[in-house]
């Protein structure tokens, strides 16, 4: 089974309006994390939002917030009042477990393209 | 401060040939990461490095792959002998965070991207 699921490849929204890119795991370990990084044309990835397993809040940074429903397995991005330079691949990743070390999984992706 | 500095951005080799990509870490980090991602997909891991030493190799493959992060100087990703199939792009991520602390992201560089002709 998948890790990570990004069922949307694409996804089109007007600027100003909010849009949810969709993430759903599988981890059967407690402890985890999970990330969300913005990959723009010019190839770079930027990270976006991180939370994890054991956070009781949803994470906001500035207009990105993880809808985060642990019961669903599921961390969904969500980007208000967007902009023309949020048209990008957006990539979900999941670090598993409290080692001394992480690697992520990610998942494939989904294109937001934000028209004006 | 600077971040994660990888070189080349690009980089075209013919089949047969050796390719050589080169990541310097954020200052302060000895945790190296190095991923793939091939067209249309996302990141996959392959090697996690400290300095002068592999921690989990577990993603690359087992022939024709190296990987090294000396004691001076930036990690390197060697691959011998490419094939057309290992045109993609490599990133290079790496984290300050000693055991047990797992909770800051790691930081990506740029990334090289490998064309084989």
């Amino acid at each position: 089974a998948q890790k990570i699921t990004q069922t949307q490849p694409g996804m089109f929204v007007q600027e100003k309006e909010a849009v949810t890119l969709d993430c759903t795991y599988d981890t059967s370990d407690p402890s985890y994390g999970l990330f969300w990084y913005k990959q723009p044309s010019s190839g770079e990835m930027i990270f976006l939002i991180y939370q994890g397993s054991y956070d009781q809040q949803n994470a906001t940074e500035g207009r990105y917030s993880l809808n985060f429903q642990k019961a669903r397995k599921s961390a969904n991005l969500v980007i208000s009042a967007s902009q023309l330079g949020d048209s990008a691949m957006y990539f979900c990743a999941m670090r598993e477990g409290n080692s001394g070390y992480s690697t992520l999984t990610f998942g494939k992706g989904t294109m937001l393209l934000v028209s004006p | 401060n600077a971040g994660v500095m990888q070189n080349p951005r690009h980089l075209v080799r013919r089949r047969g040939q050796e390719a050589r990509l080169r990541c310097s870490p954020m200052k302060g980090h000895s945790h190296v990461y190095w991923y793939r991602q091939l067209p249309e997909e996302g990141l996959k891991f392959m090697v996690y490095l400290q300095k002068e030493n592999i921690i989990d190799e577990s993603g690359m493959p087992k022939e024709r792959f190296s990987a090294e992060f000396p004691k001076e100087g930036p990690s390197i990703l060697r691959i011998q002998q490419v094939v057309r199939g290992d045109s993609a792009a490599y990133f290079c991520a790496s984290s300050p965070f000693p055991p047990g602390q797992g909770t800051q992201p790691q930081h990506f560089g740029d990334g090289t991207r490998l064309s084989i002709l």
